[in-house]
């Protein structure tokens, strides 16, 4: 299921700053998701960004998307001890969802 | 992790033992999906079902069976055949648009061997 790749694969950063994640995918897409796992538990869906968007804002969150080079990148400002956690982007595309292996944030207080 | 559930949270397997993850969804959700994570590493698809009495294989479907009798229920079981059945496995579900699909997660079952 995996077709992209994250970048970097770990991220550790001091409470305040700010966070970027980025992805690329292989294949056209309908969307790109964002979805954040917490060590051990399922992964939880965060924001969503359509093929004809190159920009979504939800809170803190900031996702871009270029579709000419298939890829994306997830800001998260102001970063909190709680969002430590690993950012999985997953690339859809006619009910074809593929995941990427992930970017590990840690988030020190 | 609300309206998935998944059982049970940790599972052990004996040499030669199949055993069955169970997963339920009350989201009246047509799509259900199976995932394999290995440590440290993304989701690989193992089975998936769009529709009740159907499903379909995934990427890693070899080692294991799913049924779907019910809209609400999809269990995975590993059969003996897995040789490498150490993971944290997830069962998912969606609505199924074919545009703007998001996949909904439950809090994942963790296999280990004997």
């Amino acid at each position: 299921s995996q077709q992209g790749e994250e970048d970097p694969q770990a991220l550790s950063i001091q409470e305040g700053e700010n966070a970027t994640m980025n992805c690329s995918y292989k294949t056209s897409i309908n969307n790109l998701q964002w979805y954040r796992q917490n060590s051990g538990r399922g992964l939880v869906h965060l924001i969503l960004i359509r093929s004809n968007e190159r920009e979504k804002h939800s809170g803190r969150l900031r996702v871009t998307l270029d579709t000419s080079k298939k890829s994306s990148s997830l800001l998260i400002t102001a970063s909190r001890a709680a969002d430590t956690a690993s950012y999985f982007c997953a690339s859809y595309n006619n009910n074809d969802m593929r995941f990427g292996a992930g970017t590990r944030l840690t988030v020190k207080p | 992790d609300g309206g998935i559930t998944q059982s049970p949270k940790y599972l052990f397997r004996k040499e030669g033992q199949n055993v069955t993850l169970s997963c339920e969804q009350n989201l009246n959700h047509d799509a259900m999906y199976w995932y394999r994570q290995d440590p440290g590493q993304g989701l690989r698809l193992i089975y998936y079902s769009q529709i009740v009495n159907d499903f379909q294989k995934g990427d890693i479907a070899e080692g294991y069976s799913v049924s779907r009798e019910k809209k609400e229920s999809f269990p995975l079981t590993v059969t003996s055949a897995q040789k490498n059945p150490t993971a944290f496995y997830l069962c998912a579900s969606s609505m199924l648009s074919a545009q703007e699909d998001i996949q909904y997660f439950g809090a994942g079952t963790r296999l280990s061997v004997l």
